[in-house]
């Protein structure tokens, strides 16, 4: 069964700083998904970020950034020119490509607080 | 265009009594997941349902929950009789052929 592990319970940043959230998984598939989804005090779940494992490029949106390391089994997110609207946990997700395969394996998550 | 619609957004009960959360995905996905999270045990997949079909309940906690997809814009998660320990934050996602799942905003359940 695959598992994803964020060894950070918590961060904390100053704001327009940089700051990198960790995540490790295990599987033994090839082809598979990896996601960073923001959860705000309000809880709704927000996608950040997406990554194909096929993809050798690592996935940036705007001031977000994943290091995609395939053999380590790492996927960190980098989040540049931190803002107060950062401030959240943070969870990694795994999901199989294989066709079959919906489910979304979630890490225990990492409380970001960005300090003005 | 809407996301996913939950309702309610919050609901107490009392130990014993039915509660009924409710959902709305995406118009024109045709997956739909129910999701639990606990400080405990984190965000837990409760039942997946493709094109109105339930795939996998296996998440289901026990027999006092049950949950339905009657159409492709509908799904209902019911929980009877309540007890405390079902206290957590209840979510409903969508998909479409994608890899992206999308959430709603949850409902929060206490249980007294």
């Amino acid at each position: 069964a695959q598992t994803v592990t964020q060894s950070q319970p918590e961060m904390s940043v100053q704001e327009a700083e940089t700051v990198t959230l960790s995540c490790t998984y295990d599987t033994s598939e090839s082809d598979y998904y990896l996601f960073w989804y923001k959860q705000p005090p309000s809880r709704q779940m927000i996608l950040v970020i997406r990554q194909e494992a096929y993809k050798q490029q690592n996935a940036t949106e705007n001031r977000f950034s994943v290091n995609f390391q395939k053999a380590a089994k790492s996927f960190s997110l980098k989040i540049s020119d931190s803002q107060l609207g950062d401030a959240a946990m943070y969870f990694c997700a795994y999901r199989s490509a294989r066709g079959s395969n919906y489910k979304l394996t979630f890490g225990k998550g990492t409380l970001l607080t960005v300090n003005p | 265009d809407a996301g996913v619609i939950q309702s309610p957004r919050h609901e107490v009960t009392e130990m014993g009594q039915e509660v009924t959360l409710r959902c709305k995905p995406i118009s024109g996905h045709n997956s739909l997941f129910w999701y639990r999270q606990t400080m405990m045990r984190g965000l837990e997949l409760l039942i997946y349902f493709n094109n109105n079909v339930p795939i996998d309940d296996s998440g289901m906690p026990e027999d006092r929950f049950s949950a339905k997809m009657p159409n492709a814009s509908f799904s209902t998660l019911k929980i009877q009789p309540s007890e405390p320990r079902d206290s957590a934050v209840y979510f409903c996602a969508s998909r479409t052929g994608g890899k992206t799942q999308y959430f709603g905003p949850g409902t929060r359940l206490l249980v007294l």
